[in-house]
């Protein structure tokens, strides 16, 4: 497999259901973002790692819980989630976080809130 | 603040050339980026524009002007899977993105 894949690319739950959402990414690269993009908005940077460490938490609501357990992987745990949440959720990569206008983007995970 | 002004919508006929303009205010400067998102997909990386001056690859032309915080995406032999939205993304002192709505293009037969 090569660049950034997400799973699952859909999916619907309760504001009451706890799920999460998956990347991985076979680039080599160093850093991981998780980005939200809500219709006709531009995208939200939501997590930064870099080497597995979180960098930036941009305010983001404490329902959304990121867990990073190496360089490849990078997870979006979700719990107790509003209708306002239902987005696409965007992972992304870059070698490091200088280079971190050249992202890698998988194809995304729709949300849907209900 | 920072801000990002490209025209919400253009439209061009499979073929021509269209220039999309934008113009940004960043707190800092480290280069500037072009992304191109079709519709309900991820965006992917088009071009980078660190210095003044104008990049080719391609069909696809790059210009930056640092002085006067403006940038342009050239686009030649327009085809209509170019038709998508058209991302003009700074990168600030903090290597920041500043994303914005970008300008939606249609291509017309």
């Amino acid at each position: 497999e090569t660049g950034v894949t997400q799973t699952p690319r859909h999916l619907v739950m309760g504001m009451t259901n706890k799920k999460s959402l998956k990347c991985e990414q076979h680039l080599g690269h160093n850093a991981m973002y998780w980005y939200k993009q809500s219709a006709k908005k531009p995208l939200e940077l939501m997590f930064v790692y870099n080497f597995k460490e979180q960098t930036e938490n941009n305010s983001v609501p404490s329902r959304f819980s990121p867990e990073c357990p190496n360089s490849s992987h990078l997870f979006l745990h979700l719990h107790t989630l509003q209708p306002e949440d239902s987005a696409l959720y965007l992972c992304a990569s870059s070698q490091g976080t200088f280079e971190a206008g050249e992202l890698f983007f998988g194809e995304g995970s729709r949300l849907t809130v209900l | 603040g920072q801000n990002i002004d490209q025209p919400t919508e253009m439209t061009a006929t499979e073929g021509a050339i269209v220039q999309i303009n934008c113009t940004y205010q960043t707190s800092g400067f480290n280069g500037l980026f072009w992304y191109q998102q079709h519709a309900g997909e991820a965006p992917t990386f088009l071009s980078y524009n660190v210095l003044d001056g104008l990049e080719e690859k391609g069909r696809f032309s790059s210009f930056l002007s640092r002085s006067k915080g403006y940038s342009y995406l050239l686009l030649k032999e327009l085809q209509m899977k170019d038709s998508a939205s058209y991302l003009c993304v700074p990168l600030d002192s903090n290597y920041q993105l500043i994303w914005g709505a970008g300008t939606k293009l249609i291509i017309k037969p």
